[in-house]
């Protein structure tokens, strides 16, 4: 099975809103990665953990490594959030260079 | 914030040709990685490059596929011959160090639409 599972698989949200994605590990990870990959298709590099919470402007990642997931919270979401969220991670005890991607979450920001 | 620059953005190739997709790298990042997104998937990991070798590669990285940074220059992503089912959007990305190690990043570039017809 995928060793990354990534829930809901698709949100709508109203501009100003929030909520919170998350990512579930099926495997130890030493460390997660979130990005957003917008309509343009770049992806663009939202927080790298190790451990803890992380915060940048409206957004906050959480990486729990004891319970294998993390979550990426959204608040007073706006339209250009709108894109695929990815987390991903290099597996404990497999390469150091190769990062597991889960499927992603398709956020549709509506006005 | 660091950029990772692709040539090119798309590329229409004939089925059995050659191709080649290349990469500029964060200029002090010594990692480099190959990704594959067929069109509305999830990212697959192809290859990862260090001081001039192949350190890692998955079972998608077929034996018509080949990487090389001849001299420090663009770190290339050959095809010889593309097949139908080559079609994707091919990322480039780059690291300080590999993966595993605390506080390192992946940063990508905006990638490579490949189709083979």
């Amino acid at each position: 099975g995928d060793q990354v599972e990534q829930s809901p698989s698709a949100l709508s949200l109203h501009e100003g809103t929030g909520s919170a994605l998350r990512c579930n590990f099926t495997t130890t990870m030493r460390a997660v990665q979130w990005f957003q990959q917008n309509s343009r298709g770049s992806l663009i590099n939202l927080f790298y953990l190790a451990s803890g919470t992380k915060e940048n402007g409206r957004l906050k990642s959480t990486f729990n490594s004891k319970e294998s997931y993390s979550t990426l919270h959204i608040r007073d979401a706006q339209l250009e959030d709108s894109g695929t969220y990815f987390c991903a991670g290099p597996a404990s005890g497999g390469s150091n260079y190769k990062l597991t991607f889960g499927k992603g979450t398709l956020l549709t920001v509506t006005p | 914030g660091p950029k990772v620059l692709q040539i090119p953005s798309h590329q229409i190739i004939d089925m059995g040709q050659m191709v080649t997709l290349n990469c500029d790298p964060v200029s002090n990042h010594l990692y480099f990685y190959w990704y594959k997104q067929i069109l509305g998937q999830q990212m697959e990991f192809l290859v990862n490059f260090y001081n001039g070798k192949v350190m890692e590669k998955s079972k998608l990285f077929k034996d018509q596929f080949s990487v090389e940074r001849p001299d420090g220059s663009y770190f290339t992503l050959k095809i010889q011959p593309t097949a139908l089912e080559d079609s994707a959007v091919y990322f480039c990305a780059s690291s300080s160090s590999g993966t595993g190690v605390s506080g390192n990043t992946l940063y990508f570039g905006e990638g490579s639409r490949l189709i083979v017809v």
